[in-house]
């Protein structure tokens, strides 16, 4: 079985701060994790994914996430917010190859960034 | 290049109606996917399609059923609408089914059964 717990289902930052938003997972294998974004009356649009190799893992708008494989954690970071960084964030768990038929969705975290 | 369009946008329904919703993706994908989201719950899975003329049932199927009679759309059928279908639906397509292929999605449509 799999599961994904998004710690924090609204954060509040400063523009300019830090962005930490938090994701546990649990997977009986190796998991592919990801970090989906949706912006208001949009669909899920892809931040960025880790399946092997590299734990620290790059996506778009300067978002990051590190695989931390002792702590089952898939935090997302950013180093500076961005009021165009608004929008609610997924992150999800896959542990059949990343099949997408075995995708778990985290509940999501609404971020706000404030002026 | 449009990506995934769903039509319609907003839907209101009363209990025992019928609807369609249509979902159509312009980048040759051959898989296709329906989701339902609803607050606090994150996505969940309800049908899925592999390719022209395969569907599957995924986590929440009851209720629904779909059809995908051209590789190109990918239809969800509510046959007889409950208050507890609504919702946002999403579709969504990718090229492969594996490796963390990304998911691309439509904009969705709001459902709203009374």
């Amino acid at each position: 079985a799999q599961s994904v717990t998004q710690l924090g289902s609204h954060v509040s930052v400063s523009e300019g701060a830090l962005v930490l938003l938090r994701c546990n997972y649990s997977s009986s294998v190796p998991p592919y994790l990801f970090w989906y974004v949706q912006y208001p009356n949009q669909g899920l649009q892809l931040l960025l994914k880790y399946t092997t190799g590299a734990t620290l893992v790059k996506g778009i708008n300067g978002f990051e996430a590190e695989f931390k494989k002792s702590e089952t954690s898939f935090h997302l970071t950013k180093p500076s917010a961005h009021m165009s960084d608004a929008a609610e964030y997924f992150c999800a768990v896959s542990n059949s190859g990343g099949s997408n038929y075995k995708l778990t969705f985290g509940k999501g975290t609404l971020l706000t960034v404030n002026p | 290049n449009a990506g995934v369009t769903q039509t319609p946008k907003f839907r209101v329904l009363k209990t025992g109606q019928s609807m369609t919703l249509l979902c159509a993706q312009d980048m040759n994908h051959e898989y296709m996917y329906w989701y339902r989201q609803d607050p606090g719950m994150g996505l969940r899975l309800i049908h899925y399609s592999v390719g022209e003329g395969t569907t599957a049932k995924g986590e929440v199927p009851d209720g629904y059923n779909v059809s995908r009679l051209k590789k190109q759309n990918f239809l969800l059928g509510l046959e007889s609408a409950a208050p507890s279908q609504t919702s946002v639906y999403f579709c969504a397509s990718s090229y492969y089914s594996q490796g963390g292929s990304p998911l691309h999605f439509g904009n969705g449509t709001r459902l709203t059964v009374t």
